[in-house]
């Protein structure tokens, strides 16, 4: 089945410090999603990407969508605490419902 | 804010009995709900599609039959962990998703022990 290869899984970083993580695939997707998940939490949805090239920024957050559409970045500029938990990103194949997730990142900051 | 609740938050259950789990969508517009296991440290797994009024769509592996799955109403879906034992001891997340759109929104999720 399609796979999200998603790095990298941790990330120790000082308070302040910009934040790269990416996801790739073998696969064709024609919607790249970028979550954040808090402890005990369910994910909450950041950016949403739809067309190869797009450039979508919310906030701090910046995502793009691959030209090969294999392939997806999330960047967190001048990193807060409030950023620290687990981002997973997400494809959904063309004609699917279904999510398929990257393994996750978790990043940690130290203040 | 939220689009997805979940009721209960947590519980916990003794080996044997069933527990059922809520999850509702806020906003009406709801027409595809998923629900999702995820284990500590891990990426969430799909467990089923689920429709409103149609019977849910399984993922390969997950047992239909200790994983009940009702979806009477359009903004209501439930999963009934029947017979739990230990090993379903997980956190439990549903998702909706709106006709024509990709995202889905996630619920706060419920964490399940069983003891």
């Amino acid at each position: 089945g399609q796979q999200l290869n998603q790095s990298p899984q941790s990330m120790f970083i000082q308070e302040g410090e910009d934040v790269s993580m990416n996801c790739t695939s073998s696969s064709i997707f024609n919607t790249w999603l970028w979550y954040k998940q808090d402890p005990g939490e369910g994910p909450v949805l950041l950016i949403a990407l739809y067309k190869a090239g797009e450039l979508t920024s919310n906030g701090r957050l910046t995502a793009q969508f691959g030209i090969t559409r294999k392939d997806s970045f999330l960047n967190i500029s001048a990193s807060i605490p409030s950023d620290v938990g687990i981002y997973f990103c997400a494809g959904v194949i063309q004609g699917a419902q279904k999510l398929v997730f990257g393994q996750g990142t978790r990043l940690t900051i130290n203040p | 804010g939220a689009v997805v609740s979940q009721h209960p938050s947590w519980v916990i259950c003794k080996s044997g009995t069933s527990v059922k789990i809520e999850c509702r969508s806020l906003d009406f517009q709801a027409t595809t709900m998923f629900w999702y296991r995820q284990f500590p440290k891990q990426s969430l797994m799909l467990m089923a599609t689920s429709n409103e009024g149609s019977k849910a769509t399984y993922e390969q592996g997950v047992e239909k039959d200790k994983f009940l799955i009702n979806h009477a109403s359009l903004t209501l879906s439930t999963l009934t962990v029947t017979s739990a034992h230990p090993e379903d001891s997980s956190f439990y997340i549903c998702s909706e998703k709106r006709q024509g759109a990709y995202e889905q929104y996630f619920g706060p999720g419920t964490r399940l022990t069983v003891t």
